[in-house]
């Protein structure tokens, strides 16, 4: 059974900084992850597939980058409405989709 | 968009049954899935439909008591619940998958309480 492990589980920074939020899976399976961004009382939202394309809607300040175990998504410059709990995911032969813990962004 | 409903209390053991209207797209093109996340918790994918409803897959803890069914020509996915737990308690989204492995439209939930 794969697992996906985010670090850090909180990541307390101040609006401009850079976020750097870590997804690794205990199997190396194909180069495909998603990122997904949570907001308090909302549904999640697709931020990044494929690793590091960008969906519709995600501003550009958001990247995502990695191959194999390692895993990144990085915010460029932290706004406020970008303080939220961020998942990454994965497909794997099963479960077939495994999410992380999550890393909650908050303000510093 | 997708809209859930059917959510409510129920007691241990009971049933409900979850539906999910689709619109805005094709719906008959893609996959559907159910994902929980229990309260204060991550996100939890729990059962997947295929286009043309089969195959179906489950995660390993509601297998046997989920059954997830689709209905094109009403552009709708249900999740019907048998044998109910305390531990099923949670907020359930519909996803639409997206490529090979991504849910790109998501429902606002709906509450599944499951207490005596």
């Amino acid at each position: 059974e794969i697992v996906l492990i985010q670090s850090p589980a909180t990541l307390s920074l101040s609006p401009g900084e850079r976020a750097t939020l870590s997804c690794r899976p205990s199997q190396t399976l194909r180069n495909h992850i998603s990122w997904y961004q949570q907001k308090p009382g909302q549904a999640p939202r697709l931020l990044i597939y494929d690793a590091s394309n960008r969906a519709t809607g995600t501003p550009a300040r958001f990247s995502g980058s990695g191959s194999g175990t390692d895993f990144t998504l990085t915010i460029s410059s932290l706004e406020p409405e970008d303080f939220a709990v961020y998942y990454c995911q994965q497909r794997s032969n099963w479960p077939l989709w495994t999410f992380g813990q999550g890393t909650k962004v908050e303000i510093k | 968009q997708v809209v859930e409903s059917g959510g409510g209390v129920v007691r241990p053991g009971g049933s409900l049954r979850l539906s999910c209207a689709a619109s805005g797209f094709t719906f008959s093109n893609f996959g559907m899935n159910w994902v929980r996340q229990a309260p204060g918790k991550g996100l939890e994918w729990i059962s997947y439909i295929e286009t043309s409803s089969s195959p179906t897959y489950y995660a390993d803890s509601v297998k046997g008591r989920f059954t997830i069914s689709r209905d094109n020509a009403k552009k709708s996915v249900y999740l019907q619940m048998d044998s109910l737990r305390d531990e099923d308690t949670a907020v359930y989204y519909c996803t639409r998958s997206f490529g090979y492995d991504a849910f790109d439209i998501w429902g606002q939930g709906t509450v599944v309480t499951v207490s005596s």
